[in-house]
Order: structure tokens, then sequence, then C-alpha cells
């Protein structure tokens, strides 16, 4: 079983619907990360967290330690917004990271 | 800053010739990853340096592989010999703990 694991693996949305990508690792961590892969392949870091909610403009993330569980929310999605989301975790006592296998998400304009 | 910059954006290469692959991190971190991505595998861990010096290095593959980091500014991933397993997606990034790491473009490798 992998340590972190997304869901759903694909999702397809219209353009302007509320989007949730969901993680969970069954290791403790330090700090959980979500990430960005466009099509043409450059990863971007999205959020890293360790408690609590994080925003960016469309972009929520949130965290339970407790539940070991993340989530990614976007809002009044784009179909700019299409990419591969990946849900990273930083073990504790380790400065590696272990993926998840990844959510393709395709906005429909 | 330019970001992590790795070289070459991409590499073609026979079964059974070394490949080296470079990294210059983002001037400042002091942790330096590498990474693999395949369809099949996703992203993977293949080695990661805490000021030059290698701390874990359990995914590396085989032998084949070896990571240097000869200074704070410059790493090489070389593969020798080769193989058409190898081909895959490279990845470098950098961080300075506990801050969010920064990836490179990566480089893809083809090995015919």
């Amino acid at each position: 079983k992998n340590e972190v694991e997304q869901s759903p693996q694909n999702l397809t949305a219209q353009e302007g619907e509320f989007i949730t990508i969901n993680c969970s690792y069954s290791v403790g961590i330090s700090a959980l990360h979500w990430l960005q892969q466009h099509p043409g392949g450059g990863i971007v870091s999205l959020f890293m967290l360790s408690s609590g909610k994080k925003k960016h403009g469309r972009l929520i993330a949130t965290i339970n330690i407790q539940e070991k569980h993340s989530s990614l929310h976007i809002t009044a999605s784009h179909p700019r917004d299409s990419a591969v989301y990946i849900c990273a975790v930083r073990p504790l006592l380790f400065n590696d990271m272990r993926f998840g296998a990844g959510t393709r998400l395709t906005v429909k304009p | 800053d330019a970001g992590v910059i790795q070289s070459p954006r991409h590499e073609v290469t026979e079964m059974g010739q070394e490949v080296t692959l470079r990294c210059k991190p983002i001037s400042g971190h002091d942790y330096l990853f590498w990474y693999r991505q395949t369809m099949m595998r996703g992203l993977e861990l293949l080695i990661y340096f805490n000021n030059n010096v290698p701390i874990d290095d359990s995914g590396m593959p085989e032998d084949r592989f070896s990571a240097k980091m000869p200074n704070a500014s410059f790493s090489t991933l070389k593969i020798q010999p080769s193989e058409p397993r190898d081909s895959a997606v490279y990845f470098c990034a950098s961080s300075a703990y506990p801050l969010e790491q920064y990836f490179g473009p990566g480089t893809r490798l083809t090995v015919t």
C-alpha cells in the first residue's frame, strides 16, 4: 500500500465548477505539499502545510493532522487549471518527500 | 533568481552509453534532491544531499547510478551504462530546510 493515496485519479469538470482533490497518508509527517504539474512537465509547489488551512487566489488547501488527510480545493475552475496535482508528504525525521500518484484534472470550457 | 537550472533539457542516447545530468540549485539552499518520474511509478526520490553531503541514496536503483555534489552550486547524476528502462524525466529540486522545495524544469532522458 502506498504511503500517500490520492483521489480521484482523474477528474473532469466544467469551467466554473468547484473542485476537490483528496490526499490521505499513513506516516507521521512534518509537512505536506501540493504540487502542480502542467502538460509541459514543469512542477510548481502550490502549498506547504503543517496545520490548518492556506489560501492563494482560487486555491485552498486544508490539512487534518489527526486524521492524516488533506484536501485541495479550486473555486471557479478554469481550463488553465488543467494539470496533474500531486500530494507529497515530508515524513518526520527525514527531509525527503513521498509522493502520491497524482490527480489529473481537466477543466472543459 | 533564475531558479533551479538543469541541463540538458532533453537527452537521447543509445543503450550502453554514459549519461550525465547536471543541476544548479538556488543559491543559499542547503538541500538538493534528485527525483525520477515515469508513467509507471510516478515521482520517486533517488538521492538527496545536505550541505553537499549525500544523506540518503536508498532510492538509487542500482550501481549504474551515481550522484555527486562537489560544491554548493553544482550536482551531477550519472548513469553508466544506460539502459532503455532508465528512460524517464529526471528532476532536481533544492530547498532551504524546512521550507518548500523548488523544482528544476527536468531532463527528459530517452535511452534507445
